[in-house]
């Protein structure tokens, strides 16, 4: 079945240092695919999105761009701040079929300043 | 900004007890979900609704759970005979169209 693998956590870097939090997916057809955020005591939020190959998504400085060659959709920010600690979900919705949101682990990112 | 809210942010309950978590979708969407996430382990889809129905369900999604929208705004998760392993954060979503989820703070469940 579909399933997304994300790098394991806790990632941990320094005030404005560059974040790549790496995500693969394995899916049948052509998924949508999502970055999602929990800072700590709260829900899911969406981050940020790409709906087909080669779209990148961004939002708040972070970007992600949809990689149908290698699967991938990796997560990046050229400085991260003491804000941006938080758990980091990659997931993936298909087109037809389930309409579900398959997710992968979560990467904890710690940001020190 | 519009939100999910959900209710309670933490359920204590006793095995073998019915418990209810309630949800407020954002007002002008049409597709609701529950997901669920046990301690360390991945958000996993529990069930969808639309149009007053279940659309879609996953293999956790047994005969101990319902769904219910009960009126126009609350969305609801019932579990009717909890066991331990039902302690999880639930999450709530919904989204207007089938592809943009916006998920609720989640409540808490502890199984005793």
């Amino acid at each position: 079945g579909d399933s997304v693998t994300q790098m394991e956590g806790p990632v941990t870097l320094s005030e404005e240092a560059f974040l790549t939090i790496n995500c693969t997916y394995t899916a049948t057809g052509y998924p949508s695919l999502f970055w999602y955020v929990q800072y700590p005591g709260e829900g899911l939020q969406l981050l940020l999105k790409a709906t087909k190959a080669d779209d990148k998504g961004s939002n708040k400085g972070f970007e992600a761009t949809y990689r149908k060659e290698t699967t991938s959709f990796h997560l990046e920010k050229g400085s991260v701040q003491v804000s941006d600690s938080a758990v980091y979900f990659c997931a993936l919705i298909m087109d037809t079929g389930r309409r579900a949101l398959t997710f992968g682990s979560g990467t904890r990112l710690q940001v020190q300043p | 900004e519009p939100e999910v809210t959900q209710t309670p942010s933490h359920q204590v309950t006793q095995m073998g007890q019915e418990v209810i978590l309630r949800c407020v979708p954002i007002s002008n969407h049409l597709y609701f979900y529950w997901y669920r996430q046990i301690l360390g382990q991945k958000v996993e889809f529990l069930v969808s609704f639309y149009n007053n129905e279940i659309s879609e369900k996953s293999e956790i999604f047994d005969d101990q759970f319902s769904v219910e929208r009960p009126d126009g705004s609350n969305f609801t998760l019932k579990i009717r005979s909890t066991k331990l392993e039902d302690s999880a954060m639930y999450f709530c979503a919904s989204s207007e169209e089938e592809r943009e989820q916006f998920f609720g703070p989640g409540t808490r469940l502890t199984v005793l």
